[in-house]
């Protein structure tokens, strides 16, 4: 099974601040890396697909990089609405599909 | 628009069995790949199931691999998720996603329904 690894676990960001979260495979995935935004209370959200590809109608502040083991989620000039909990997942490596443990964006 | 509503959900004791149903809309059920992934209370996600657009091809994580039972009926746009020897670690909120691109087996999962929650205990 790959294990994805997310850092931070948490984080604390004024408005307008550039965020950065990383996930890091056990192995290597090539691209099928996606990640989910998750709000208090709501079902999860995808908002990047295949580690950098946009997901239709998720604002253009959200951008990811990456391949192989190394990834990352940015959001550039943080919005109050984009306060939510960040989720990796890899879809390269059947049977066992997984998640990186989250991390949580919070806004000061 | 794609719907996926889900039903099922409730308290159960240890030991008992439970079946998830999620109905959808709004596109071709029967061309698309189908999941349910669990979210225990407080906790991160956690895939549980995959099946194929045809039913044929069935993946399981091997936490629930041998208990948990995931089937599709496309005559009726439902997927479903019979869950037998349900233990208190099983107590999450499920949800049923979409894969993005049709006919794929994994990739993207682009929408959830709003997810059931089911609580084991005596």
């Amino acid at each position: 099974e790959v294990v994805l690894t997310q850092s931070p676990d948490f984080q604390s960001v004024t408005p307008r601040e550039k965020v950065t979260i990383t996930c890091r495979a056990s192995q290597s995935i090539g691209n099928s890396l996606h990640w989910y935004q998750q709000k208090r209370d709501q079902s999860p959200k995808l908002i990047i697909k295949y580690a950098s590809q946009s997901f239709s109608g998720v604002p253009s502040r959200f951008s990811g990089s990456g391949s192989g083991t190394d990834f990352t989620l940015t959001i550039n000039s943080l919005e109050p609405e984009d306060a939510a909990t960040y989720y990796c997942h890899q879809s390269g490596s059947l049977p066992g599909l997984t998640f990186g443990g989250g991390t949580k964006v919070e806004i000061k | 628009q794609v719907q996926l509503v889900e039903s099922g959900g409730g308290v159960v004791q240890p030991g008992r069995s439970l079946r998830l149903s999620c109905a959808a809309s709004g596109f071709t059920f029967s061309s698309y790949g189908m999941h349910w992934v669990r979210q225990a209370p407080g906790k991160g996600l956690e895939w549980v199931a995959l099946i194929s657009y045809d039913g044929s091809d069935k993946y399981y994580a091997d936490s629930v691999r041998g208990r948990f039972t995931i089937s599709r009926d496309n005559s009726k746009n439902t997927l479903f998720l019979q869950m037998n020897g349900l233990r208190g670690e099983d107590t999450a909120v499920y949800y049923c996603a979409k894969e993005e691109i049709a006919y794929d087996l994994s990739g993207a999962l682009d929408y959830w329904a709003q997810g059931t929650l089911v609580t084991v205990s005596s």
